[in-house]
């Protein structure tokens, strides 16, 4: 599976977009990306994922540059607790084990 | 629909004891998934099994760890002659089919704290 490169940390003010950056420079044809979070040492959420589209859902949305090289994870309205350490994967569509990372610390803040 | 369960949440265990955690998937979910965090590290794949089948143990330490999921019942991870450097938060995952294009859902891990 290829891996992937995030910022380490990111602040964003309650309210505002937050933006999450992941570069997958080496992903193939038939990896998706995976986004989840987790929560101060809660067990891992699920977000959303995608393959090459543009993906909606009631959390987030996940945006996928046309040469699938990177992607941009974004939480329209941040609030004060979407403040967690978001992880994103990829991962082949056969089995594949989940490879989580460092990840990026995301704070909001009031 | 209640989500993935695991017990007990916290297990404190003496050096040499025996911990036993407990998963208990989704309700239709027959793909369990163990992982091991250490404090302050990321999350690391440990196992992957089916009804009564393992299918990937490659993130499994070679000695005293093993899983199961039996037929009826939850999935459990043994660890046998519990040392220090097992203390961890462990986390059970499970998919509604196999894990091609298909997320897992966490459950809330058990802290294991070897004395």
């Amino acid at each position: 599976d290829a891996k992937t490169t995030q910022p380490p940390s990111m602040d964003c003010a309650e309210g505002r977009a937050a933006n999450l950056p992941c570069n997958h420079s080496t992903i193939s044809g038939n990896e998706y990306v995976y986004w989840y979070r987790q929560i101060h040492s809660q067990g891992p959420q699920y977000i959303i994922h995608g393959l090459k589209n543009n993906e909606t859902n009631e959390m987030a949305s996940l945006i996928i540059t046309e040469d699938r090289k990177s992607s941009t994870l974004i939480l329209p309205h941040a609030t004060l607790r979407d403040t967690a350490v978001y992880y994103c994967i990829v991962r082949g569509d056969s089995w594949g084990k989940f490879q989580f990372g460092a990840g990026t610390q995301v704070v909001v803040t009031p | 629909n209640a989500g993935v369960m695991q017990n007990p949440r916290h297990l404190v265990r003496r050096r040499g004891q025996e911990a036993r955690l407990r998963c208990s998937p989704m309700k239709g979910h027959s793909h369990v998934y163990w992982y091991r965090q250490l404090p302050e590290e990321g999350l690391k794949f440990m196992v992957y099994l089916q009804k009564e089948n393992i299918i990937d143990e490659s993130g499994m330490p070679k000695e005293r760890f093993s899983a199961e999921f039996p037929k009826e019942g939850p999935s459990i991870l043994r660890i046998q002659q519990v040392v220090r450097g097992d203390s961890a938060a462990y986390f059970c995952a499970s998919s509604l089919q196999g894990p091609a294009n298909n997320e897992q859902f966490f459950g809330p891990g058990t802290r294991l704290t070897v004395l």
